[in-house]
């Protein structure tokens, strides 16, 4: 198993351009997340699909639009992206029930994005 | 204040010391609690849970005491492998939406 994938590895953006980060699993879960990492904040959520057809926002959605393509894949688009969107993006997807709120998140190997 | 904090770190200690890292939550909803493992420019790894009755996984202790909305880990008998920044995480529900992650506490473990 792969676990999670994510494309590209790295990017370079000029203000006002767009593109899509990529991010499939093959753990067969059912909830999968967008999160951005700067330094000294700490990973924040952009946003999460809790199941297949579901897209919510998370702490920072502005700017950024997302697509839950089919079980295994989550989109990231950045429509035009802008130099605070800087950042290294991670995916992740987890088995979510009502069962147990322990939960762990598997995560990509992450995209480190530079937008200039 | 923020919702997850953690020591600033970092942490330098030589091999075979025993270090200790704090966090605190402010959400008192709050359900599961983890501590996670990230390398330099890798992505977070889950090193373990955290019970409410504390829970240890070979030189790993981590605590959880929920009055004073407080975790810890304990790592004894430290190797140079376990260089990293460790991330303190706290879910106020079942599903990953409410994942608070803490700023991270960086750890150098020196020969």
């Amino acid at each position: 198993n792969a676990g999670v994938t994510q494309t590209p590895k790295f990017q370079v953006l000029k203000t006002g351009q767009s593109m899509t980060l990529q991010c499939a699993q093959d753990m067969n879960h059912n909830s999968m997340y967008w999160y951005r990492q700067d330094p000294g904040m700490g990973l924040r959520l952009i946003y999460y699909s809790a199941s297949e057809g579901t897209t919510d926002k998370g702490e920072v959605p502005n700017g950024y639009n997302v697509s839950r393509l089919n079980k295994r894949e989550f989109s990231l688009r950045l429509e035009s992206a802008a130099p605070s969107q800087t950042s290294v993006y991670f995916c992740a997807s987890s088995y979510s029930s009502f069962d147990s709120s322990y939960n762990e998140q598997f995560f990509g190997p992450g995209t480190r994005l530079t937008v200039l | 204040r923020k919702e997850v904090e953690q020591d600033p770190g970092p942490f330098n200690v030589p091999e075979g010391a025993t270090v200790a890292f704090n966090c605190t939550y402010s959400n008192s909803a709050s359900q599961s609690f983890f501590w996670y493992r990230q390398d330099c420019r890798k992505e977070p790894k889950l090193l373990m849970s955290v019970y409410s009755s504390g829970n240890e996984d070979g030189r790993f202790t981590a605590q959880l005491n929920r009055a004073s909305q407080y975790i810890s880990l304990l790592i004894r008998d430290s190797k140079l492998s376990d260089s990293a920044t460790y991330l303190c995480v706290v879910n106020a529900d079942n599903y990953g939406q409410n994942f608070v992650f803490g700023p991270g506490t960086r750890l150098s473990v020196l020969p």
